[in-house]
């Protein structure tokens, strides 16, 4: 997955439960971003960060939560204020020069 | 607000068939122009890209037409095989500005029947 990793491959969550996806990149890109894919509607971004310790919304944040405290690392969490919560969610790691890096992705499902 | 729209939604061809893809965009201040193919259950994967100074790119099988006065672009797949049915994604940024941010089409299911 040219050094962008998403685990788990496969997520359950139950109604009222906060979830968290892991992304790692060992590209030494500052970017990293969240993306949410359903059938139909393409990339939506959640979140984005271009440099350790701070972030931004994109424009579908409510329900999502992340942190960056490490370039290498950019955690999503899922929190129960997310209604609709079953989707394919993707994470890219940028730089200008190359673009973006898609990980293999997560999917996650309401139990 | 889509900022780039794609069409169509989903695309039958015949094998050796040629599959064309379109996108337009309303801004200006896009100078990057790339187009993404994702297989089910994989992330998107960079196919091939453009800046608007030119109006052509070729790689292989595949080639993007650009044209600036109708803001428009469109991906060509020649000679189409099964092993290229996947979705594809246009996109556009505004990469001389250092803005990382992709803005995508809503994306395109393509089948290449034998």
């Amino acid at each position: 997955d040219g050094g962008i990793t998403q685990s788990p491959k496969y997520l359950f969550r139950k109604e009222g439960q906060n979830v968290t996806l892991s992304c790692e990149q060992n590209l030494n890109h500052d970017a990293m971003y969240w993306y949410r894919q359903d059938p139909g509607q393409g990339l939506r971004l959640i979140y984005y960060s271009q440099i350790v310790n701070d972030f931004q919304k994109g424009d579908i944040a409510e329900g999502y939560s992340v942190s960056r405290e490490k370039k290498e690392s950019f955690p999503l969490t899922v929190t129960s204020a997310q209604k609709n919560p079953t989707a394919f969610y993707l994470c890219a790691s940028v730089s200008l020069s190359y673009g973006y890096t898609f990980g293999s992705g997560t999917r996650l499902t309401v139990v | 607000q889509q900022q780039v729209k794609q069409s169509p939604q989903s695309l039958i061809v015949q094998k050796g068939g040629i599959s064309i893809i379109n996108c337009a965009y309303e801004n200006t201040a896009f100078d990057y122009f790339p187009w993404y193919q994702q297989f089910p259950g994989k992330g998107p994967a960079l196919l091939i890209a453009i800046r608007p100074d030119v109006s052509e790119k070729k790689e292989g099988r595949f080639t993007i037409s650009f044209n600036k006065s109708a803001k428009q672009f469109s991906l060509h797949i020649m000679d189409s095989q099964p092993g290229d049915s996947a979705t594809y994604f246009c996109a556009a940024s505004m990469r001389l500005t250092g803005a990382n941010n992709l803005f995508f089409g809503t994306g395109t299911r393509l089948t290449v029947i034998p």
